[in-house]
C-alpha cells in the first residue's frame, strides 16, 4: 500500500503571506495530482505533474514534482482569500492491477484572512 | 474538460432504507471509476474501485454487502448504499478518468471529479 504524507494538515496565515504545502512519500508515482476542494463540492484539478524534477506554474501558484517522483510541493504566493480550502495531493500508482487508483494525502486545510 | 456528473446532491432518509447515488461520466468513456467517501474537514477516503462489466474491488474495511456497485455500462456506475443507518451518514464521492495507459503502463491521466452526494439518515 503506497502512502502520501501531507503537511501541514492545518494552514492560518493572513492576506498577502506565502505558504508552501508538501506531499512526501517513500513509494514512486506515474504522476501526482493537486487539487482544491470547496465544503459541499468535489475536488477541481489544480494540476498534474507526470516528469520527476518538473515545475508548473498557474498564476500565483508553483507546482514541483521530486526528482525521483515520490515527493510534490505546492507553493502559493501572495495568498488571498479566495485561496481558502481544501488541498488534496493525490499519486497515480503505475500499472498493474492497481491502475489509475489514486492514493490522497492527508488535505490541507488553509484559510486566508482578509 | 472532462467532466463528471453525480446525482443526487443532497439526500435525507429514514434508517433502514437503501439509498443509491449515481455518477456518470458526461463526455467520456471510462472503463474504471472511483468510490470515496469523506469525513468533514478530511481527506478522501477510497472505498472501491468500479469495473465496467465485472465486479468492484472494495478496499479494506468496506462492506461489499453494504455498498453495492455497479458499472453496467462505461459511462455509469451506481453506488447502493443498503439499509442505511446513521453512522452511514458521509459525504460519498465518485471519480472517473478517459481510459489510457501510457508507454510504461500507468495512467497519467488525471482523476475527475463528481460534486459528491451528502447522505443524512436520520
Amino acid at each position: 500500500t503506497q502512502l502520501l504524507e501531507q503537511s501541514p494538515q492545518f494552514l492560518s496565515i493572513q492576506e498577502g503571506e506565502n505558504l508552501t504545502v508538501y506531499c512526501n512519500s517513500s513509494s514512486v508515482f506515474s504522476s501526482l495530482q493537486w487539487y482544491r476542494q470547496e465544503p459541499g463540492e468535489g475536488p477541481v484539478l489544480l494540476v498534474t505533474v507526470v516528469t520527476g524534477g518538473e515545475v508548473k506554474k498557474l498564476k500565483r501558484l508553483t507546482f514541483q514534482f521530486g526528482d525521483a517522483r515520490k515527493d510534490s510541493s505546492l507553493h502559493i504566493t501572495a495568498a488571498q482569500p479566495g485561496d481558502t480550502g481544501l488541498y488534496l495531493c493525490a499519486g497515480a500508482e503505475a500499472g498493474g492491477t492497481s491502475y489509475g487508483k489514486l492514493t490522497f494525502g492527508q488535505g490541507t486545510i488553509l484559510t486566508v484572512h482578509p | 474538460g472532462a467532466v463528471v456528473s453525480q446525482h443526487p446532491s443532497r439526500v435525507i432518509c429514514k434508517s433502514g432504507t437503501s439509498v443509491k447515488i449515481e455518477c456518470r461520466s458526461l463526455d467520456f468513456q471510462a472503463t474504471t471509476m472511483f468510490w470515496y467517501r469523506q469525513f468533514p474537514k478530511k481527506s478522501l477516503m477510497l472505498m472501491a474501485t468500479s469495473n465496467e462489466g465485472s465486479k468492484a474491488t472494495y478496499e479494506q474495511g468496506v462492506e461489499k454487502d453494504k455498498f453495492l456497485i455497479n458499472h453496467a455500462s462505461l459511462t455509469l456506475s451506481t453506488l447502493t448504499v443498503t439499509s442505511a443507518h446513521p453512522e452511514d451518514s458521509s459525504f460519498y464521492i465518485c471519480s472517473a478518468s478517459p481510459t489510457y495507459r501510457d508507454s510504461v503502463g500507468g495512467s497519467n491521466q488525471p482523476q475527475h471529479f463528481g460534486d459528491g452526494t451528502r447522505l443524512s439518515i436520520l
